[in-house]
């Protein structure tokens, strides 16, 4: 099945940096990838929406500005968490959608990125 | 705003039950993906329905997308410690952007 990797797994840092989180499809190429936010014991939250040359799409809600997404290449999505603070703590999850497969809708899931702001 | 309503949203049973996971919506999905995600990582995807009426088994796992394509079920039988986790149904659209997730079911498997 198609593989996606996210990294790092998890990351502390202190209030005020900031910090990339990197998700890549590894055995396909995908135009469309999603990065999500999640909470204990929830479902999945939708941050943004990535294209693949062109600007995200971010979900109500969200700030662009504090939540850089770029999408440079087919196999490359980052999510940057910029000025962070211990609210943006969380578990973030990325997830890619192949367009080859017989159902090209199906979105394939990175391991998440947990993040700690201290 | 497209809903997936999930249900039951938690679900606490004695190994070797069996359970059905339900998620339901009034829009027409061109196909529906189920997912199990363990704590800590990232969903995992174990099956993807396209057809109405379709049926799919894994092992012990039967899935079943309904004939207008609105609703899903997942059904578990003799469910084992294994299975523990958060179940989430997802509904997509040909060429759309985003899915439409359900909220979620939390099963807990007891030994």
């Amino acid at each position: 099945g198609a593989v996606v990797s996210q990294h790092p797994s998890r990351v502390i840092c202190k209030s005020g940096t900031s910090v990339k989180i990197e998700c890549r499809s590894l055995d396909f190429q995908a135009t469309t990838m999603f990065w999500y936010r999640q909470f204990p014991k929830q479902s999945l939250m939708l941050m943004a929406t990535s294209n693949e040359g062109s600007k995200a799409t971010y979900e109500q809600g969200v700030e662009k500005d504090k939540f850089l997404i770029n999408h440079a290449s087919l196999t490359l999505s980052t999510l940057t968490v910029t000025s962070a603070h211990p609210e943006d703590s969380s578990f973030y999850i990325c997830s890619a959608r192949d367009p080859s497969g017989g159902a090209g809708e199906t979105q394939y899931f990175g391991p998440g990125t947990r993040l700690l702001v201290l | 705003t497209q809903l997936l309503e999930q249900s039951p949203q938690f679900l606490s049973i004695q190994e070797g039950e069996n359970l059905t996971v339900y998620c339901n919506s009034s829009s027409v999905f061109s196909s529906l993906q189920w997912y199990r995600q363990e704590p800590g990582e990232g969903p995992v995807l174990l099956v993807t329905v396209v057809t109405g009426g379709e049926v799919k088994k894994l092992k012990r796992l039967t899935f079943q997308f309904g004939d207008a394509r609105k609703d899903s079920s997942l059904h578990i039988t003799a469910a084992q410690p294994g299975d523990t986790g958060l179940y989430l149904c997802a509904g997509a659209h040909t060429n759309a952007g985003k899915s439409t997730f359900g909220d979620g079911t939390t099963l807990t498997v007891k030994p």
